[in-house]
């Protein structure tokens, strides 16, 4: 059980370009869910919390106007990367949590390349 | 904020049991991780334990937990090749209204024949 699927896995385009991720819990609903950037051999930073229905929490210093959420289901959030430039090339990955003390469970996540 | 860190790299042999360690700071943490991450791939949770239990077993895989000293064990009985990949340990407090994790900087295993 617990299974999030993360689409699309890879993703190339041109600078200048939107890019949107979807993130979807399979067999649980997932009242909260969670948006992570990693960087080469770094570990996982947080970027948003989104709950369903509100809208998300940015943590310091990630643009909320680049980084378009929506969390519009129980099972369905999305991230949209406005306006793509080489320097948002990352491993994107997202997790989703069930009731308060349920643990995260996550994507595959997707790398995001922008040429 | 809170600090969570790992030791980078361990390396050991087939069939042998392997120790990944952890500290941290939150004096408030209620609930402690370990995720493994294959290369290109997500984050699998392996196991998690309440911040009030010492101990956790299952199957290959044992969680130590000094509350006291901030100190979050994992054990890795009969070592596979398949183990191979980075382990992170997360822990979860107070902040963020208790759903953020913070992360460790991951320890990369080897396992060698």
């Amino acid at each position: 059980g617990a299974v999030v699927s993360q689409h699309p896995s890879w993703v190339i385009c041109k600078s200048g370009t939107s890019v949107k991720i979807e993130c979807r819990s399979l067999d649980f609903q997932a009242t909260t869910m969670f948006w992570y950037r990693q960087f080469p051999k770094q570990s996982l930073m947080l970027m948003a919390t989104s709950n369903e229905g509100s809208k998300a929490t940015y943590e310091q210093g990630v643009e909320k106007d680049k980084f378009l959420i929506n969390h519009a289901s129980l099972t369905l959030s999305t991230l949209t990367v406005t306006s793509a430039h080489p320097e948002d090339s990352s491993f994107y990955i997202c997790s989703a949590k069930a009731q308060n003390n349920q643990p995260q469970h996550f994507g595959d996540g997707t790398r995001l390349s922008i040429l | 904020g809170e600090d969570v860190e790992q030791s980078l790299f361990l390396s050991v042999r087939e069939g042998d049991s392997s120790v990944i360690n952890c500290t941290y700071t939150d004096s408030s943490s209620t609930y402690l991780y370990w995720y493994k991450q294959e290369p290109g791939a997500g984050l699998q949770l392996l196991t998690y334990i309440f911040s009030n239990m010492d101990m956790k077993q299952d199957q290959r895989l044992t969680v130590l937990l000094n509350k006291k000293d901030k100190h979050l064990s994992l054990r890795i009985a009969d070592t596979q090749t398949g183990d191979s990949a980075i382990y992170f340990c997360a822990e979860r407090g107070l902040t963020g209204g208790g759903n953020k994790l913070t992360f460790g900087t991951g320890t990369q295993l080897k396992v060698e024949l």
